[in-house]
């Protein structure tokens, strides 16, 4: 049974940091690897979709990496900002057309 | 506008009275899925749909039931809620499954709470 992790479960930076959040996940039978971000009491925003031959996507200061050998995906974000602060998701695209979520990042960008 | 749109978006209830979530999606998408959101836990997939008429299994299906009769709609049926059932729930959607490469799009959340 396919397993998402994401780690840490909570991070706090100052403001123009650079960083990197975690996606782990237990089987590489994957179709693509999506990022989302969700802020209290709203839905989730997609970020980057990375699908599975593809080894990274960019947007902006985010970067999306793919290695699915080894079972992780990384999302980077350059140069934080205050608005960054948020809950950031991974979810894998597995078997059967499901989709798994990792429990997520809570980031807390500091002024 | 492209969206998801769920209604209600909060409802509280009592254990046995069935109830039915709506979602709509207006981007022609073949793809819907809904999801459960609980503190700890994350989201956890419930029922998804490929296109009208093909709904399948997700993670934690138990007591729920759902049906795609019109491309558009995907609602979610409690026929007999119960406490465990209270939670955070999204509607997601997105243009195809079989491209593996279209993002899933999110209603903003319908909360659930069963007393």
């Amino acid at each position: 049974k396919q397993e998402v992790t994401q780690i840490p479960a909570a991070l706090s930076v100052p403001e123009g940091e650079n960083l990197v959040l975690n996606c782990s996940f237990t089987d590489s039978a994957i179709y693509n690897l999506q990022w989302f971000r969700q802020d209290p009491g709203k839905g989730l925003t997609s970020l980057l979709l990375i699908q599975s031959s593809q080894r990274e996507q960019t947007s902006g200061r985010l970067n999306a990496s793919l290695d699915k050998s080894s079972g992780r995906s990384t999302l980077y974000i350059a140069a934080s900002q205050p608005g960054d602060s948020a809950t950031y998701l991974c979810a894998v695209g597995s078997g059967g057309f499901k989709t798994i979520f990792g429990a997520g990042t809570r980031l807390f960008v500091k002024a | 506008e492209a969206q998801v749109t769920q209604n209600p978006r909060y409802l509280i209830t009592v254990t046995g009275k069935k109830l039915t979530v709506t979602c709509s999606q207006n981007m022609n998408h073949e793809y819907m899925s809904w999801y459960r959101q609980d503190p700890g836990l994350g989201l956890r997939q419930i029922y998804y749909s490929m296109n009208v008429e093909v709904t399948d299994k997700g993670d934690v299906p138990e007591g729920y039931k759902v049906s795609r009769k019109e491309k558009r709609n995907f609602p979610l049926i409690l026929e007999s809620p119960s406490p465990n059932q209270t939670s955070l729930y999204f509607c997601a959607s997105s243009l195809s499954v079989e491209g593996a490469n279209q993002p899933q799009h999110f209603g903003d959340g319908t909360r659930l709470s069963i007393l």
